[in-house]
């Protein structure tokens, strides 16, 4: 089967830090793609884990645990640009397909 | 730098009707893909499309919808009798190729009104 779950909504506060976590039950897991999506907007790729560990880039990290089936977005010095939906995804072996969790609206409060 | 483009932004429709939503993947990319987001719900696949043929496609993807490229450079999904619950945005997406690992870029959607 085949199932995302991530924390509906959230809220921090400029220049702060915050962790949004995932966790999946996906058949053949094969990598988790984290994606930024601003109101009425396209999915913007942020990063990609398929090995466990931390990815960095910039601002933004990405930690994946195969054996936990677990990962974290780490969002560093928040800013108001950062409030958005935050969205979970992902891919199996044999398959096109991204599969996507329902998303963590962010909101970033001055 | 590159970007899936799509066309129209917004389109409204009368239950029943036909529509052809339009895309321009990013240039030398090769996969294409139709993903779709019902208002406040999940982004969903729809299908995906490599050497002019469905790879894959979901459940959602049913006799009602087509996908078509007709030249070299647009990837169309075609519905051909909408109706109320085919109301969503529609995003296209594309990669390089059809690897596990390969970033699936997606356009600025299509928002569907069916009425």
């Amino acid at each position: 089967g085949q199932n995302i779950d991530q924390p509906t909504e959230m809220t921090a506060t400029e220049g702060a830090i915050v962790q949004i976590n995932c966790t999946y039950q996906t058949s053949g897991f094969n990598g988790l793609f984290w994606y930024q999506q601003h109101a009425g907007e396209a999915p913007t790729f942020l990063s990609y884990n398929v090995l466990d560990g931390l990815e960095e880039k910039g601002r933004f990290s990405s930690f994946l645990s195969r054996s936990k089936g677990y990962s974290y977005l780490l969002l560093k010095e928040l800013q108001m640009k950062d409030s958005a939906s935050y969205l979970c995804a992902s891919r199996s072996y044999n398959t096109d397909k991204l599969i996507f969790g329902t998303g963590t609206r962010l909101q970033v409060f001055p | 730098e590159p970007e899936v483009t799509q066309t129209p932004s917004h389109q409204v429709t009368q239950m029943g009707q036909e529509v052809i939503l339009r895309c321009v993947p990013i240039s030398n990319h090769l996969y294409f893909y139709w993903y779709r987001q019902i208002l406040g719900q999940k982004v969903e696949f729809l299908v995906s499309f490599y050497n002019n043929e469905i790879s894959e496609k979901s459940e959602i993807f049913d006799d009602q919808f087509s996908v078509e490229r007709p030249d070299g450079s647009n990837f169309t999904l075609k519905i051909r009798s909408t109706k109320l619950e085919d109301s969503a945005m529609y995003f296209c997406a594309s990669s390089v190729s059809g690897s596990y690992q390969e970033t699936q870029y997606f356009g600025p959607g299509t928002r569907l009104l069916v009425l």
